[in-house]
């Protein structure tokens, strides 16, 4: 079974910190796909990034930087020198070969940037 | 390029009603999907349709709801009777087909926030 954890209910930080998302997957495919997606206050999900099994380079884009490790099956995202703006829910998401084209999310990290 | 639409944004009705949420998806995508998120929880898939075909329905929560997608194009997702439980936000993602691998991004929309009481 595919299972996706953000133990991350909510996090608060002040603008211009660092902040990180935790995302830990199970899977048993060796094949498989993770996702971010960001939900802001307009309620559409937005697409981040996606990186797959085979790809365990880690990837930035501008403020953005996401850290996947196999060996402990994360795929953690960070936002450096946050902004009130980057203040929304992420949701991290597995899909795999074989498996339709499903995804399977976790639970979200509500992300509050203050000034 | 208008992107994946949902309408009502919001629905309030009372148990033992019926409800149908729309969803337009991106012109000339063959795939759309519905999810479904419950208060506080994940995400969860409900069905995927490859243009007016039910690919994969196992996320149906029971016979009460009925999706349909003739033509093709839109697709309805009709709640009867609806339940307190079905209270949640009822999500549409759509994909194209030449990109209907499971590696590739679902475009979602602003989803239906239907609330049963």
């Amino acid at each position: 079974a595919q299972k996706v954890t953000q133990a991350q209910t909510e996090i608060s930080v002040v603008e211009k910190e660092d902040v990180t998302l935790d995302c830990v997957y199970e899977t048993r495919d060796t094949t498989y796909y993770l996702f971010w997606y960001k939900q802001p206050p307009s309620g559409e999900l937005v697409f981040l990034i996606r990186r797959n099994s085979f790809d365990e380079q880690n990837e930035i884009s501008g403020r953005y930087s996401w850290n996947f490790q196999k060996s402990t099956s994360s795929f953690n995202f960070t936002i450096t020198a946050s902004q009130v703006v980057d203040s929304a829910v992420y949701f991290c998401a597995l899909t795999f070969t074989g498996g339709g084209n499903k995804l399977t999310f976790g639970t979200g990290t509500q992300l509050k940037v203050e000034l | 390029e208008a992107g994946v639409t949902q309408f009502p944004s919001h629905s309030v009705i009372e148990k033992g009603q019926t409800v149908t949420l729309r969803c337009d998806p991106i012109s000339g995508h063959d795939n759309l999907y519905w999810y479904r998120r419950v208060m506080g929880k994940e995400i969860k898939f409900l069905l995927h349709f490859v243009k007016e075909s039910k690919q994969d329905e196992s996320g149906m929560p029971n016979n009460r709801f009925l999706a349909e997608r003739t033509g093709g194009t839109y697709s309805t997702l009709k709640v009867q009777p609806a339940e307190l439980e079905d209270s949640g936000v009822y999500f549409c993602a759509s994909s194209p087909a030449r990109l209907a691998g499971p590696s590739y991004e679902q475009y979602f929309g602003p989803g239906t926030r239907l609330t049963v009481t």
